[in-house]
């Protein structure tokens, strides 16, 4: 079933706006990772944080985590429209060895 | 070369026909996965190879899709007598589990199939 749940589906900011987007899950991780993937192909790892990290920085992303709520958010800053994509938060649950559980993204939009 | 590559780039093929996607991970990578993206719509994950061990297959939809890995590196995804519903993106990822903390997915550009 599906674990990583994104919100919102879509969003559509202003060039040089900030981006935020959210995921939400259902059990336990080592870690949570984002993903980017253009034009509906091949995705592209952004940023993995781990279970026992709170914020991590790259670049002009940020990503925050609550494992008490079960929760994420990855943050773009300065948006350009070259950032227009979809993202994916991804799971890596605690489990042994599973697969990586992927959300159904959140598809942004920058308009120059 | 360097990253995961998956062959065709493209494939159209006729209701009822069978069809081999192809995935050659990175050296190395031991685990290997199969997602199908349908316009629109997240990673649904299909298949998982990591070593030796027997393949994770929940996530096959039907008898019709199988997959093997031979030699622990090159893998094949067939699908047989497709219906239009397979139409979709098909994405392998290796990666090198055991990790951890620190477990990143590497994709292909995905195998798009059309059934038409």
């Amino acid at each position: 079933s599906q674990q990583g749940e994104e919100d919102p589906q879509a969003l559509s900011i202003q060039e040089g706006e900030n981006a935020t987007m959210n995921c939400s899950y259902k059990t336990s991780i080592n870690n949570l990772q984002w993903y980017r993937q253009n034009s509906g192909r091949g995705l592209v790892h952004l940023i993995l944080i781990r279970s026992n990290e709170r914020e991590k920085h790259s670049g002009r992303l940020r990503v925050t985590l609550d494992t008490s709520k079960k929760s994420s958010s990855l943050l773009i800053t300065a948006s350009r429209a070259a950032d227009t994509a979809s993202y994916f938060c991804a799971t890596d649950p605690y489990s042994g060895n599973t697969p990586l559980v992927f959300g159904k993204g959140t598809r942004l939009s920058v308009i120059a | 070369g360097a990253g995961v590559s998956q062959s065709p780039s493209n494939k159209v093929t006729e209701k009822g026909k069978d069809v081999e996607l192809r995935c050659d991970p990175i050296s190395g990578h031991t685990a290997l996965y199969w997602y199908r993206q349908s316009l629109g719509q997240g990673l649904e994950f299909l298949i998982y190879f990591q070593g030796n061990s027997a393949p994770d297959k929940s996530g096959l939809p039907s008898d019709r899709f199988s997959a093997e890995r031979t030699g622990g590196s090159v893998s094949t995804l067939t699908i047989q007598r497709t219906q239009q519903e397979d139409s979709a993106v098909y994405l392998c990822a290796s990666w090198v589990p055991g990790q951890g903390w620190n477990t990143e997915a590497f994709f292909g550009q995905g195998t798009r199939l059309t059934v038409v």
